[in-house]
């Protein structure tokens, strides 16, 4: 039973536009998101994270959109780069803070056109 | 290099025989994870530590497998008897215990 939910395996988005990758969420103790962002043969890297007590958090060109009450969490890169391209992870943790460990998601192939 | 390094980056093995990965984290970070990632999924947590403390373990870890963290510094993760479902990338990575885990590059087992 898949907690973490990543529907669109890939997203093609042409550069300089923005990118918005969804994930859903099942399990209602999740109270802390990350989102990571994976190159072959590299291991994933850390991107931006949101607690459950905010809606939104802003990173430069990342920010991350929470609606809890949807269970439902984006990911909007703008504008996008051709070094954005990359698989990128959803995760969630129930511990707080995501001390513990990390349900991921399938991941979305974000692929950035010229 | 400061980062998590994990070692060998490939293993090739033959079905039945041992495996042992081996972890170095971050020197600082108190919490090191196991994670085994297969084609088309996400990571999938396995175990983690405190310093040298076993503190979880997922279902996903058999009687199979085994990890240890001898003097809270570098871990090593067992695969006894290894079957061809072990194939898998196995990720390690370490934490302070706050925001974020930095991620290894991996190690990718072949069962054969």
């Amino acid at each position: 039973d898949q907690q973490v939910k990543q529907n669109s395996p890939s997203l093609s988005v042409q550069e300089g536009r923005i990118s918005i990758l969804n994930c859903d969420y099942t399990n209602s103790m999740f109270d802390y998101f990350l989102w990571y962002k994976k190159y072959p043969a590299e291991g994933p890297t850390f991107l931006i994270s949101i607690s459950s007590i905010k809606d939104k958090n802003e990173d430069g060109r990342f920010t991350v959109f929470l609606n809890k009450s949807a269970k439902h969490l984006s990911l909007h890169i703008v504008p996008s780069q051709p070094g954005d391209s990359a698989v990128y992870f959803c995760a969630a943790s129930d511990s707080g803070g995501g001390a513990d460990g990390l349900t991921f998601g399938k991941g979305t192939h974000l692929i950035i056109q010229p | 290099d400061t980062g998590v390094s994990q070692n060998p980056r490939h293993k090739i093995t033959k079905r039945g025989q041992n495996v042992t990965f081996r972890c170095d984290p971050i020197s600082e970070h108190n919490r090191l994870y196991w994670y085994r990632q297969t084609l088309g999924q996400g990571p999938e947590f396995l175990t983690y530590f405190q310093n040298e403390a076993q503190l979880e373990k997922s279902r996903l870890l058999s009687d199979r497998f085994s990890a240890e963290r001898p003097k809270g510094s570098f871990s090593t993760l067992e695969i006894q008897r290894t079957e061809q479902g072990d194939s898998a990338m196995y990720l390690c990575a370490s934490s302070p215990g706050t925001d974020g885990y930095t991620f290894g590059s991996g190690t990718r087992l072949t069962v054969v």
